[in-house]
């Protein structure tokens, strides 16, 4: 069966920090995808990165940064220098790769909050 | 270009009543998914469309929801005989199967609470 587990249901943090989201999946699938994304308060799902299983390079984009390991069938995420604006839920989820992404099996979410 | 939109953006409804919800994709996305995300859960896959054709449903998705996209542009939702643990948001996404970017937008999702 296919799972995402995000053990960290809230985290807080004081602004500046660095925060990491954990992200463990199960697949029996040897190529898949993986995905973030973003849950701000609004409500509305915002998609932050995409992964390829075959490709296990980190990835960085600003203050955000994911570590991919498919021996530890892990794919976190670190916030560098939090910000009051990184308050949110963050869902990692699972994708098909011979269905250009398919549905989507999310995670439960990890509550960030950012404190100034 | 616009985003993916939801219609409407909040419903109340009775127990028993049937209700409907819109999603508008993405003008050039074929692909359109519907989600439920209860409290402190993440997004449950329900069923996806590839242009008109439904492709998937989730053993979720009992005999009184029902999902159309029948001109492969917008989708419809409903839910026949509401009962009280249909009280959720439903998500709308769209996606495009080509290229190489096939990541799922969202749409705003309409919350459904069922008294």
């Amino acid at each position: 069966a296919q799972k995402v587990t995000q053990a960290q249901t809230e985290i807080s943090v004081v602004e500046k920090e660095d925060v990491t989201l954990d992200c463990v999946y199960e697949t029996r699938d040897t190529t898949y995808y993986l995905f973030w994304y973003k849950q701000p308060p609004s409500g509305e799902l915002v998609f932050l990165i995409r992964r390829n299983s075959f490709d296990e390079q980190n990835e960085i984009s600003g203050r955000y940064s994911w570590n991919f390991q498919k021996s530890t069938s892990s794919f976190n995420f670190t916030i560098t220098a939090s910000q009051v604006v990184d308050s949110a839920v963050y869902f990692c989820a699972l994708g098909d790769f011979y269905n250009q992404g398919g549905k989507l099996i999310f995670g439960q979410g990890t509550e960030l909050s950012v404190k100034p | 270009d616009t985003g993916v939109s939801q219609n409407p953006r909040h419903k109340i409804t009775k127990r028993g009543q049937n209700v409907t919800f819109r999603c508008d994709p993405i003008s050039e996305h074929n692909r359109l998914y519907w989600y439920r995300q209860t409290l402190g859960q993440g997004p449950e896959f329900l069923t996806y469309f590839q242009n008109e054709a439904q492709l998937e449903k989730s053993r979720l998705l009992s005999d009184r929801f029902s999902a159309e996209r029948p001109k492969g542009s917008f989708s419809t939702l409903e839910i026949q005989r509401t009962e009280q643990g249909d009280s959720a948001m439903y998500l709308c996404a769209s996606s495009y199967d080509e290229g190489e970017h096939y990541e799922q937008y969202f749409g705003p999702g309409t919350r459904l609470t069922v008294t």
